[in-house]
């Protein structure tokens, strides 16, 4: 079955902490992006990359890092630099001019 | 700057009656529209888009309306049923040197009342 995988679900990051989210997806998408939903915020874009090893910032890229070595591979580290990393994380991935395929996400929490 | 609006943060609806989602977009150069349908700690799913060139599509219950010159669509459910509860977005695809990128609303959550 085809589709994209985050995980994992549910994740807790002590204060000062790394952390990084896994996406995966084997639709053979060529970009892929990562969201961050918080309530009433609607989904904010943090990072996107339309090919491998090419990436690029959204709008709320800070704090945060991506890599993307393989195509269906798009991990998110949440760096210690983000002071309110508390959220939902939602991975997408799509072709060029088709609508975007999401993960069930990953709800982070700093503790 | 918001690009892409929904000003009703939630709507209440009863069941059977039609329910209307509104989204207003600022960017005359955006050119195709989706409608995104989410629930609770899960990711969105796609339900239905509309190109520019279109001013309505249908898929069984959802039809999506877009007035070009009132930079405005809307999204029309009928009838409504109590599975259809959940935050619905609204996104237009980017273009230029962030084509194929989503941009999305806040959301507005429908509640379907039994």
């Amino acid at each position: 079955d085809g589709g994209i995988t985050q995980s994992p679900k549910y994740l807790f990051r002590k204060e000062g902490q790394n952390v990084t989210l896994s996406c995966e997806q084997n639709l053979n998408h060529d970009a892929m992006y990562w969201y961050r939903q918080d309530p009433g915020q609607g989904l904010r874009l943090i990072y996107y990359s339309q090919i491998v090893n090419d990436f690029q910032k959204g709008d709320i890229a800070e704090g945060y890092s991506v890599s993307r070595e393989k195509k269906e591979s798009f991990p998110l580290t949440v760096t210690s630099a983000q002071k309110n990393p508390t959220a939902f994380y939602l991975c997408a991935s799509k072709l060029m001019n088709t609508e975007a395929f999401f993960g069930q996400g990953t709800r982070l929490t700093v503790v | 700057d918001q690009q892409v609006k929904q000003n009703s943060p939630s709507l209440s609806v009863q069941e059977g009656r039609i329910s209307i989602l509104n989204c207003d977009y600022t960017n005359s150069m955006f050119d195709y529209f989706l409608w995104y349908k989410k629930y609770p700690a899960e990711g969105p799913t796609f339900l239905i888009s509309i190109s520019s060139i279109k001013d309505k599509n249908e898929d069984g219950r959802f039809t999506v309306f877009l007035n070009k010159s009132a930079k405005h669509l809307s999204l029309h459910i009928v009838p409504s049923q109590p599975g259809d509860s959940a935050v619905y977005f609204c996104a237009a695809r980017g273009y230029g040197g962030s084509q194929g990128n989503l941009i999305f609303g806040k959301g507005t959550k429908l509640s379907v009342k039994p």
